[in-house]
């Protein structure tokens, strides 16, 4: 069983704070996904990164994928409280079928 | 489109009754799958489907059957409900089985208690 593990497992923060949640496994990753999620509201989708070293920007959130496709971080700069939510990361095995496994995920709290 | 849509979205059951979570979509997606989400635990896959008529197991499928006769549709059922399946459920979908190219969209669940 591949495992993904997320740290920090709650984070709150102040309004234009910094922040990096991580994600890490032992296994090797074809893809990794991250996802944020709203309460009563299933996980929508922020990003796929597919290549080991990739860089991906979305406004505010910047997404890296590990050079050994084993781990991925989520840097979020001067954090809004629109950015409170459950961020998931989901990796896809290379032996698992394209099943995805999804980290515990990191409660963000953003206070203004 | 409504998306992916999951009923009921509140239940509570007693030990050994059985019940069906439903789940509907309209994109016309190939791919369906059903999770179950517990604190601390992140989102585990009970069963996926690839296509009509077709369905297999995931990570914890124990206690529960799923079936897909339509593209559209994909219930879980729950023969006898454990304290233990208390957890909230998330069906999701996408146009096929390859995460990295076809993202997940799921619907906003199914919160399921067992006295």
């Amino acid at each position: 069983t591949q495992l993904l593990e997320q740290s920090p497992q709650f984070l709150s923060i102040q309004e234009g704070e910094n922040l990096t949640v991580y994600c890490n496994s032992s296994s090797v990753f074809s893809s990794l996904q991250w996802y944020r999620q709203e309460p009563g509201e299933g996980p929508v989708l922020l990003v796929t990164v597919v290549t080991g070293g990739e860089v991906k920007k979305l406004k505010r959130l910047t997404f890296q994928f590990g050079d050994a496709r084993k781990d991925s971080s989520l840097h979020i700069t001067a954090a809004q409280p629109g950015d409170t939510g459950l961020y998931l990361c989901a990796g896809e095995g290379e032996t698992s079928g394209s099943r995805l496994t999804f980290g515990e995920g990191t409660q963000l709290t953003v206070n203004p | 489109n409504a998306g992916v849509t999951q009923t009921p979205k509140f239940q509570v059951l007693k030990t050994g009754q059985s019940m069906t979570l439903q789940c509907a979509q309209d994109m016309n997606h190939e791919y369906m799958s059903w999770y179950r989400q517990d604190p601390g635990m992140g989102l585990r896959l009970i069963h996926y489907s690839v296509g009509a008529g077709i369905t297999d197991q995931g990570e914890v499928p124990n206690g529960y059957n799923v079936s897909r006769s339509t593209t559209e549709d994909f219930p879980l059922r729950l023969l006898s409900a454990a304290p233990s399946q208390t957890s909230v459920y998330f069906c999701a979908s996408s146009y096929s089985f390859h995460p990295a190219y076809s993202p997940l969209h799921f619907g906003n669940g199914t919160r399921l208690t067992v006295t």
